[in-house]
């Protein structure tokens, strides 16, 4: 079946890097995604990655894709207070128009 | 212009109204879509319209009815709510074809039913 995993909370001390990792299981996902999610507001697509790329680098942000490990993660650099929301996990097959999510990381940012 | 604009952002309905919830864009994207998502959890699809037909419903109790009037709206019309179909409502969009992939959403509509 179609699942993506990701862990509930991260803290981060302003300024660091924050990495969110994910997890998802079906082989076929041609479409890897990471949405943003400020309180009270829809979500914002931050950035993609297709199934045969390892990487994309988009400024402060960073995809890495392991397909064989089924693994996602994103990297924010330097990060900072208007990093903090909820980060959301993706995937889709090809021309589907179904977008499977995980459950939300909720980035928090420490002085 | 990569906007897609919801109506209303607030909406408290009692159980026997009748109310809708209007959706609209102006990027030229032939797909639409509805998702519901309860607090804490993520976004769950409701019903995907492509070129104004729908074309997926995920199986959504009736009370749901979506709309699409012509290809730059989206409505989803409710009768008969229960309390549990509160939550925020999300609309998306995104160009058929090679960029299907990019979905585009809305700030939302948080309804409260009472």
């Amino acid at each position: 079946g179609e699942d993506v995993e990701q862990s509930l909370f991260l803290s981060v001390r302003e300024g660091d890097s924050s990495v969110i990792n994910c997890t998802y299981t079906d082989s076929s996902s041609t479409y890897l995604y990471w949405y943003k999610q400020e309180p009270g507001a829809g979500l914002q697509l931050l950035t993609y990655i297709f199934s045969n790329m390892d990487m994309k680098q988009d400024q402060r942000l960073t995809v890495l894709l392991n397909k064989k490990d089924k693994h996602l993660s994103l990297r924010i650099a330097d990060t900072q207070t208007g990093d903090s929301a909820i980060y959301f996990c993706a995937e889709s097959r090809s021309s589907a128009s179904k977008i499977i999510f995980g459950s939300g990381t909720r980035l928090s940012i420490r002085p | 212009d990569t906007e897609v604009t919801q109506t209303p952002k607030h909406l408290v309905m009692g159980m026997t109204n009748k109310k809708s919830l209007k959706c609209e864009q102006h990027m030229g994207h032939r797909a639409m879509y509805w998702y519901k998502q309860k607090a804490k959890k993520p976004p769950e699809l409701m019903f995907v319209y492509s070129y104004e037909k729908l074309s997926i419903n995920e199986s959504v109790p009736s009370r749901f009815s979506p709309e699409c009037p012509n290809s730059s709206l989206l409505n989803l019309h409710l009768h008969a709510l229960q309390p549990e179909d509160s939550a925020l409502y999300l609309c998306a969009s995104s160009q058929e074809g090679a960029k299907d992939y990019e979905q585009y959403f809305g700030p939302g509509t948080r309804l409260t039913v009472t």
